[in-house]
């Protein structure tokens, strides 16, 4: 049973362009929830999202950064023109349907962005 | 607004010392607690839950954490440290039916063998 999966591992971008992120939830899991960890700081909630659904976005800054959960593919975060301070770790975690052991999450590798 | 503080920032010990990692959450409602490991490297990992019953858990690699509701706290413990327990620990608290866990700073735990 695949768990998490993101792609890229690592991702290096110049100022000004466009970073990709994209997470695979577990086999039967429709939720994704996406964290950015910054050094020295803990896991910050950045947005939950259900199957072609953005449920709760309140983590995520209102300019640049977007995410999406089509009906087929990957979940995806996309930050345009970054910035220095994007540089992070960004994981995503995925849960079962509601109910059972909804409330346990299980974490991607992350994403190691790197803004030069 | 939930808030989760874990005290101890870093933590260092030789191999065999007890552990007790300290985490208290604000919120006075039903809860579910956890606590997560991140392996120098690698993505987190669940190491044991709270949802309800018995407040003392045991979760993998021997820890085992106690919920305290009238403390509000979630220690983690580990009687006798390895070197391998070497990582960064994260309690994370749901409350009031929230979907999204708040996650405390993390404690970085070293130990020397």
């Amino acid at each position: 049973n695949a768990g998490v999966m993101q792609n890229p591992r690592h991702l290096v971008r110049r100022r000004g362009q466009e970073a990709r992120l994209r997470c695979s939830p577990m086999k039967g899991h429709s939720h994704v929830y996406w964290y950015r960890q910054l050094p020295e700081e803990g896991l910050k909630f950045m947005v939950y999202l259900q199957k072609e659904n953005i449920i709760d976005e309140s983590g995520m800054p209102k300019e640049r950064f977007s995410a999406e959960f089509p009906k087929e593919g990957p979940s995806i975060l996309r930050i345009q023109q970054v910035v220095r301070g994007d540089s992070a770790a960004y994981f995503c975690a995925s849960s079962p349907p509601i109910g059972g052991d909804f409330y346990e999450q299980y974490f991607g590798p992350g994403t190691r962005l790197t803004v030069t | 607004a939930q808030s989760v503080s874990q005290h101890n920032h870093h933590v260092i010990l030789s191999e065999a010392a007890s552990l007790e990692l300290g985490c208290n959450y604000s919120y006075g409602g039903t809860v579910n607690l956890f606590w997560y490991v991140q392996y120098p490297g690698q993505h987190l990992q669940l190491l044991l839950k709270y949802f309800s019953g018995d407040p003392l858990v045991k979760g993998i690699k021997g820890f085992e954490a106690e919920f305290i509701k009238s403390k509000f706290s979630f220690n983690l413990r580990k009687p006798s440290v390895q070197w391998s327990d070497t990582a960064e620990y994260f309690c994370a608290v749901n409350g009031g039916g929230s979907y999204i866990p708040t996650f405390g700073r993390g404690t970085s735990l070293i130990v020397h063998p």
